[in-house]
């Protein structure tokens, strides 16, 4: 099944501890990115990769980290968690660009 | 940087009438324009989208049409049901030289209520 899965689902940490969120896909899609969901502000995306070692920044890149070692992983690390990093956070593939993006179930994480 | 302004950001309708949402983006180089939808508890998902070299386009109840000159486009939705109720989102991306970027900007979401 084609699928999209990032991990944990839920997450609840405290401020400054390192955590790293997890997304694999298995539809060998060039394309990966991070969004943060967040009430009234939609989805913003955080990073994006166009393939294997080549990232570039989203619209809100500040307080993440991304790699992309191989082509069906793109993790996200927040190096220093703070409480406005608090939000539901989506992984996505695609095959292009421009084309449909899979989303992930999507990771609820709480910074307290 | 780009933005895209989505509007309005609830909308209630009853089952059957139409609902309209509306976007415009804010550089003139946007070419790709997706809405996705998002039902409640779920990830979104890819609805219907158009490139710049078109129109309009439908898909059997939806539809969406794009301005290019005034940098707006729109989703239409007819003779809605209760299962469209939803949080709807447009997006505007840009190619960046021969290759596609993955930029994808969204806008803030329309919270869509069909009444039975």
């Amino acid at each position: 099944e084609a699928q999209v899965t990032q991990n944990p689902r839920y997450l609840i940490t405290v401020t400054g501890k390192k955590l790293t969120v997890t997304c694999s896909q298995n539809m060998n899609h060039e394309y990966m990115s991070w969004y943060r969901q967040d009430p009234g502000l939609g989805l913003r995306q955080i990073y994006y990769s166009m393939n294997v070692e080549v990232t570039d920044k989203g619209d809100v890149p500040e307080g993440y980290k991304v790699s992309r070692k191989e082509k069906r992983n793109f993790p996200l690390i927040l190096e220093s968690p703070s409480p406005n990093q608090t939000s539901l956070y989506f992984c996505a593939s695609s095959s292009s660009g421009q084309g449909e993006q899979y989303f992930g179930p999507g990771t609820r994480l709480t910074v307290t | 940087g780009e933005n895209v302004e989505q509007h309005p950001s609830t909308l209630s309708v009853q089952e059957g009438d139409s609902a309209v949402i509306k976007c415009t983006y804010s550089d003139s180089a946007s070419n790709y324009f997706p809405w996705y939808k998002q039902e409640l508890g779920k990830r979104p998902q890819l609805i219907i989208d158009i490139r710049s070299n078109v129109g309009e386009k439908k898909d059997q109840r939806i539809a969406v049409t794009l301005n290019k000159t005034a940098k707006h486009f729109s989703l239409h939705i007819t003779e809605t049901q209760p299962e469209d109720s939803a949080v709807y989102f447009c997006a505007a991306s840009k190619a960046r030289g021969s290759g596609n970027t993955g930029k994808l900007i969204f806008g803030q979401g329309t919270t869509l209520q069909v009444k039975p």
